[in-house]
This record gives C-alpha cells, structure tokens and sequence, in this order.
C-alpha cells in the first residue's frame, strides 16, 4: 500500500522559533498533499491543500504568513509553523493523494506532535 | 453548511457487536470514508462508499444510504485492540473531505 512518512514525529521548540515539518510519499507521486492540525480530543481540521509546484489553499482561519507550506516535487511538502507559540502546540498530520484520476484515498502520515514551550 | 453528525462516545463489551451511525449534509457528494484513530496516531483507513449498499471487510462493514444522507460503520467480534476513535468523513463536490468529529469507542471486557 501507499506509504506517508513524516520528520520529525516529535519535537519541541521554544516559544519564537520557527519548526519545520517534512511529509514524503514514498513509494507513490502525490499531486495533492494535505496538512491538518488535531487538538486534544477533537477531529482533525483541515489546514491547507497544497499541489506540486503552486501555492497552498489555506482555510479560512488559518495564518498563511505563519504555517508555511510548500510542495516543491511530487512526493515532498513541508509545513513550516513560524515564530511558534504555546497555542501552537498540537498534533500535525499530514496526507497525500495519488496521481491516478481514479485515486480517491487520502493516505495519512503518522503525524508529528509539536509541543512549544 | 456543511454538517456531519455521529455520537461523541459509544460502549461495548469485547465479542459483541456495535453500530456506529454517520449522518451528512454537504454541498455534493463524491463519497464517504471511515477512518479508524487510535490516541496519538494518524487516522488509517477502513472502508469507503460511493454507491448505496453495504460493503462488507472482514469484522468491519459499512452502509450508505445517499438519499438519506446516511452511513454506518458495523464492528463484529469486538476486540479490546478496537478501542479507538472512528471518524466519518464525506468528500463533497469539490473532492473536499469533510470530517466528522469521530465517535470514541470504548470496548470493555
């Protein structure tokens, strides 16, 4: 099956500092790529769709200027959360689609849990 | 809006069955997914459903009605290891997933 890896899958980071995210397909090229961001006992909330080689769709809501996301090939998208707050702290988890028109299976990265202090 | 509703929290005994309900209202529709979540790790996938019918994966089923805007995830044979959180989402007509809040299920002995 399909394999999404993530890097780091935990880190903490002092208040101010930026973090970045990597998420990689690795045995499929992704054409889309999505990040989303879980709290504690809540759902996942979609943060931003990215494809290869033009600029992420954010949600409403969600800072573009401070969750930098780019998806330079077809099988690596980072997130960037910059100058990192407290509030910032969740678990990130990302997920790619295929390049087949019949591929409707978002497959999940493991998530990275980020923890600012 | 876009809305889709499942219980917050369901109990069953280990070897029993149970029936976790989805209901959708969402501009379009171009499927409906499940996704298993264990505490602290990225939902995996368990079924999806486009067309009405029951679709049926070993212990696990899942039913759609797209009249209704319904669908249910059917757990067999529960075993402690299905303790977790099953999220229902829809893909809309813009291939957009949307997500349900996930029903926590706790399987006791």
């Amino acid at each position: 099956g399909a394999v999404v890896s993530q890097h780091p899958s935990r880190v903490i980071c002092k208040s101010g500092t930026s973090v970045k995210i990597e998420c990689r397909s690795l045995d499929f090229q992704a054409t889309t790529m999505f990040w989303y961001r879980q709290f504690p006992k809540q759902s996942l909330m979609l943060m931003a769709t990215s494809n290869e080689g033009s600029k992420a769709t954010y949600e409403q809501g969600v800072e573009k200027d401070k969750f930098l996301i780019n998806h330079a090939s077809l099988t690596l998208s980072t997130l960037t959360v910059t100058s990192a707050h407290p509030e910032d702290s969740s678990f990130y988890i990302c997920s790619a689609k295929g390049t087949s028109g019949g591929d409707y299976e978002q497959y999940f990265g493991p998530g990275t849990r980020l923890t600012v202090t | 809006g876009q809305n889709i509703d499942q219980p917050t929290e369901m109990t069953a005994t280990e070897g029993a069955i149970v029936q976790i309900n989805c209901t959708y209202q969402t501009s379009g529709f171009n499927g409906l997914f499940w996704y298993q979540q264990h505490a602290g790790e990225a939902p995996t996938f368990l079924s999806y459903n486009v067309l009405d019918g029951l679709e049926e994966k070993g212990r696990f089923s899942s039913f759609l009605s797209r009249s209704k805007g319904y669908s249910y995830l059917l757990l067999k044979e529960l075993q402690m290891k299905d303790s977790a959180s099953y999220l229902c989402a829809v893909t809309d007509s813009n291939y957009q997933l949307i997500w349900g809040a996930g029903t926590k299920l706790i399987i006791k002995p």
